[in-house]
């Protein structure tokens, strides 16, 4: 079956642009999650959803950083006025539910220059 | 202090050989504990996760010492097939976020 999609795959955006960030998670996955992860370095939680509910949004690194799942499936992270330090690899992940494997996406390698 | 370190690496060995990865976490509270591969540009896959009782899948044996709050990794008889890096997870429970360490990073020469 389908995995958990992202799009785009690449973006590139000039310091001070927004960008919006698509996850498709696996079909009937009730958690969600994004992370962060920068070059050599292990991803980073940012934020989790359960269905439509932002249940822990203590990783987002500043008040830039927002991620919504209006209908508890596809999820959008955005991020207002890139800075250089916000470029890295932005990787979804879905589980079934609470305390179930986490499947990732391909994630979104962003670069703001 | 990170949250779970692991050595970055790399490692170069010789196809065949057996290799050991170790991993220290610093919140006792964490429940459940996992390897996970991340190949070149790819995305993070699940490997195994890590019971107190050790467990073994083909080649790859895990192993966690709550105690001391240590995971371990021993690949054996490397194929060239196992050059990734290796990521050192744990889950605190209480949020279901994954707590990654930096990775380390294997080179299996032929």
């Amino acid at each position: 079956g389908a995995g958990v999609s992202q799009s785009p795959r690449y973006k590139v955006a000039k310091r001070g642009q927004d960008v919006a960030l698509r996850c498709d998670p696996i079909s009937g996955h009730v958690s969600l999650f994004w992370y962060q992860q920068a070059l050599g370095q292990g991803p980073e939680f940012l934020t989790y959803f359960q269905n439509e509910a932002q249940l822990d949004k203590s990783g987002l690194p500043s008040d830039r950083f927002f991620a919504e799942r209006p209908e508890g499936s596809v999820s959008t992270l955005k991020i207002q006025r890139t800075q250089q330090e916000d470029s890295a690899v932005y990787l979804c992940a879905s589980s079934l539910d609470w305390g179930y494997e986490q499947y990732f996406g391909p994630g979104t390698r962003l670069t703001v220059t | 202090r990170k949250e779970v370190e692991q050595d970055p690496g790399p490692f170069n060995v010789p196809e065949g050989a057996t290799v050991a990865f170790n991993c220290t976490y610093s919140n006792s509270a964490s429940q459940s504990f996992f390897w996970y591969r991340q190949d070149c540009r790819k995305e993070p896959k699940l490997l195994m996760s890590v019971y107190s009782s050790g467990n073994e899948d083909g080649r790859f044996t895990a192993q966690l010492n709550r105690a001391s709050q240590y995971i371990s990794l021993l690949i054996r008889d490397s194929k060239l097939s196992d050059s990734a890096t290796y990521l050192c997870v744990v889950n605190e429970g209480a949020t279901n976020k994954l707590i990654f360490g930096t990775g380390t990073l294997l080179a299996v020469q032929p």
